[in-house]
């Protein structure tokens, strides 16, 4: 199976930063990766599919990008509603995988 | 809109089978667009992937957890469903339900709310 490490586990910022989180599969996957944003209490939401397509209404300040088997999260200007949970999933192959998630906190 | 709601059992006893039913309500759950997936999250961990059903009928089961699940799909209902046999303590978790795009055109664009599932005598 594909596993997803996922780092930082916990991320503290401030309202402005530029914050990055990253995602490694263990092999490739090309671009099938997803990134999606929890809050307590919800269900997750989508944010970015296929590495660096914006799911709609997705604010333009999340972008995602590849290197590899590395993907990255950018949040280019932290937002008071951004500070929640962030998981990548792979769907590669047909097991999907997701990383063990970040805690975006505020500093 | 879509809208896709998890139902059944809130407590579960150890080494029964957990059972729950996701109703889809917006659009048909048999459209080869999209297959519909299971994903779990104990409380205060982060998310697991159970399984997924295609609109053929076809599964595929997270590895660790494949000789206990069954995913099933009833179009008739439009709900497709999930059993969970041997439960244990472990299994206690929120549990959403969730419509992914096939062929890659998205992921896990619409989520049920979630029901907690307690595994506990």
């Amino acid at each position: 199976d594909i596993q997803m490490t996922q780092s930082p586990s916990t991320l503290s910022a401030s309202v402005g930063d530029r914050v990055t989180i990253t995602c490694r599969a263990s092999q490739s996957i090309s671009s099938w990766l997803a990134w999606y944003q929890q809050k307590p209490g919800k269900a997750p939401k989508l944010l970015i599919y296929r590495t660096s397509t914006l799911e709609i209404g997705v604010p333009s300040r999340f972008s995602g990008s590849a290197s590899g088997t590395e993907f990255t999260l950018t949040i280019s200007s932290l937002q008071p509603d951004d500070f929640a949970t962030y998981y990548c999933q792979q769907y590669n192959s047909y097991l999907y995988t997701f990383g063990q998630g970040t805690k975006l906190e505020i500093k | 809109q879509l809208q896709l709601q998890e139902s059944g059992p809130g407590l579960v006893k150890p080494s029964e089978t957990l059972s729950l039913t996701c109703t889809v309500s917006g659009g048909s759950i048999s459209s080869s667009s999209y297959h519909w997936g299971w994903i779990r999250q104990p409380p205060g961990k982060g998310l697991e992937w159970i399984g997924n059903i295609y609109y053929s009928g076809s599964t595929d089961y997270n590895t660790s957890l494949k000789s206990r699940v069954t995913i099933s799909v009833d179009t008739s209902k439009n709900q497709f469903s999930l059993k969970l046999s041997s439960v244990t303590a472990a299994d206690t978790a929120v549990y959403y339900c969730a419509r992914h795009y096939s062929g890659g055109l998205s992921a896990y664009d619409y989520w049920g709310h979630g029901t907690l599932v307690t595994v506990s005598s």
